[in-house]
């Protein structure tokens, strides 16, 4: 049973455009959301993470939105670069510090 | 800087076979894991361990073992392999609390043939 569900599982986006990626939750004691970004070859590395006391948090051209109610949260990739192809996952951490991962999306910024 | 090491990047073996793959972090850090990655499912966890000589089961741990002797290293063992665990693994280390990060390293693509 996959505790945190991630869609799409595939992205393709002009050069400039932005990216967005969904993910949904269902265990409301999950208290770390994070998002990794994982190039091939490479194991998954943080990008960005929140908590869930506050709606959105923003780091360069990333952006977490968080919606507690609806337990979504998503990443926006604003300005996106072919650099940023990549893969990523989003993830939850539960009460006993464990965390889940999302199935992955596979991001190609076309030029 | 954070560094999670593993013995190899691609490995090749045939069915049958005892597969052990390291991993070694730099870090102190007390919990360590492996992960498997495929296609489609993501990461699902096999064991983990909070400290020396200590292991868990993670949520897909048949067909799996592991071993920590020293806080530094955790090793997963393949003692039988076969084809189903022809898969990216992924060795990862976490401090103890609730304010560290999980630190992976680059992972070995294991083909059983």
């Amino acid at each position: 049973q996959q505790q945190v569900k991630q869609s799409p599982q595939s992205l393709i986006v002009q050069k400039g455009g932005i990216s967005i990626i969904n993910c949904a939750y269902e265990n409301t004691a999950f208290d770390y959301f994070p998002w990794y970004q994982q190039f091939p070859g490479k194991g998954p590395a943080l990008l960005i993470a929140i908590r869930p006391d506050v709606s959105e948090k923003k780091e360069g051209r990333f952006t977490i939105s968080f919606n507690k109610s609806a337990k979504q949260f998503s990443l926006h990739i604003m300005d996106s670069q072919p650099g940023d192809s990549a893969t990523y996952f989003c993830a939850a951490r539960d009460v006993g510090n464990q965390f889940y991962f999302g199935t992955g999306t596979s991001l190609t910024v076309i030029p | 800087d954070v560094k999670v090491t593993q013995s190899s990047r691609y490995l090749v073996k045939r069915t049958g076979e005892k597969v052990f793959l390291e991993c070694v972090q730099d870090m102190d850090h007390e919990n360590m894991f492996w992960y498997r990655q495929d296609p489609g499912l993501g990461l699902r966890l096999i064991y983990f361990s909070y400290d020396v000589k200590m292991k868990e089961k993670g949520d897909i741990p048949e067909g799996y073992s592991v071993s920590r002797e020293k806080k530094e290293r955790f090793s997963l063992i393949l003692e039988s392999a076969s084809t189903n665990q022809t898969s990216m693994y992924l060795c990862a280390s976490r401090g103890q609390g609730r304010t560290y990060e999980q630190y992976f390293g680059p992972g070995t693509r294991l083909t059983v043939t």
